[in-house]
């Protein structure tokens, strides 16, 4: 079975500080692991994706996450926060197998940016 | 259309009436996703169609809850008698053939309120 948990429900940074969001996974399978956005009434965008390539994997607007195989972790990083990045993240695995991968979300965690 | 398209993207509804919501993937996509979020929540699985067939219908909450896929194209999803606990945005995600789930296009999704 396969499961993601998600250590944080709120998030609280400034801006131009860095950003970690924490994510815990679970999976029977070699998982793929994802990053999905949703801003405030718009819909969700993957952030990035790893699928068994390198470890650590950048996405769009300077964030990137590293899969740490040992902690069944893939925490999301950002060097410096802008204000634009205030959103809901969802961290998301799916087994890597078959043609069929169901994604299942976590709770997801609430990003909040203040000057 | 150049992403999935989901409508109505608002609805509210009286307990006890009957709605469909409906979604239309981006052409070509071969899987079509539906879920559900509720306030606060993460994404709760519903429906999975390749083609027109439904290999997973395992997240759908109770018997009330029926989708469908037709030409391979638009899929609508059905709520007999809506409850005030069906009240969610529903959302609806498509991805192409050969890619299984590393690559899913989700809608904006339709806002269900039930009164």
């Amino acid at each position: 079975a396969q499961s993601v948990t998600q250590l944080d429900s709120h998030v609280s940074v400034s801006e131009g500080t860095p950003v970690l969001l924490r994510c815990n996974y679970s999976s029977s399978y070699s998982p793929s692991l994802f990053w999905y956005v949703q801003h405030p009434n718009k819909g969700l965008q993957l952030l990035l994706k790893y699928t068994s390539a390198a470890t650590l994997v950048k996405g769009i607007n300077g964030f990137e996450a590293e899969f740490k195989k040992s902690e069944t972790s893939f925490h999301l990083t950002k060097p410096s926060a802008h204000m634009s990045d205030a959103a809901e993240y969802f961290c998301v695995v799916t087994p890597r197998s078959g043609g069929y991968n169901k994604l299942i979300f976590g709770a997801g965690t609430r990003l909040a940016v203040h000057p | 259309g150049a992403g999935v398209s989901q409508s109505p993207s608002n609805k509210v509804t009286e307990k006890g009436k009957d709605v469909e919501l409906r979604c239309d993937p981006i052409s070509g996509h071969t899987a079509l996703y539906w879920y559900r979020q509720s306030l606060g929540q993460g994404l709760e699985f519903l429906i999975y169609f390749q083609g027109n067939s439904a290999p997973d219908k395992s997240g759908l909450p109770s018997d009330r809850f029926s989708a469908e896929r037709t030409g391979g194209s638009v899929s609508t999803l059905t709520i007999q008698r809506t409850q005030q606990e069906d009240s969610a945005v529903y959302l609806c995600a498509s991805s192409p053939p050969d890619r299984g789930l590393n690559e899913a296009f989700f809608g904006q999704g339709t806002r269900l309120t039930v009164v």
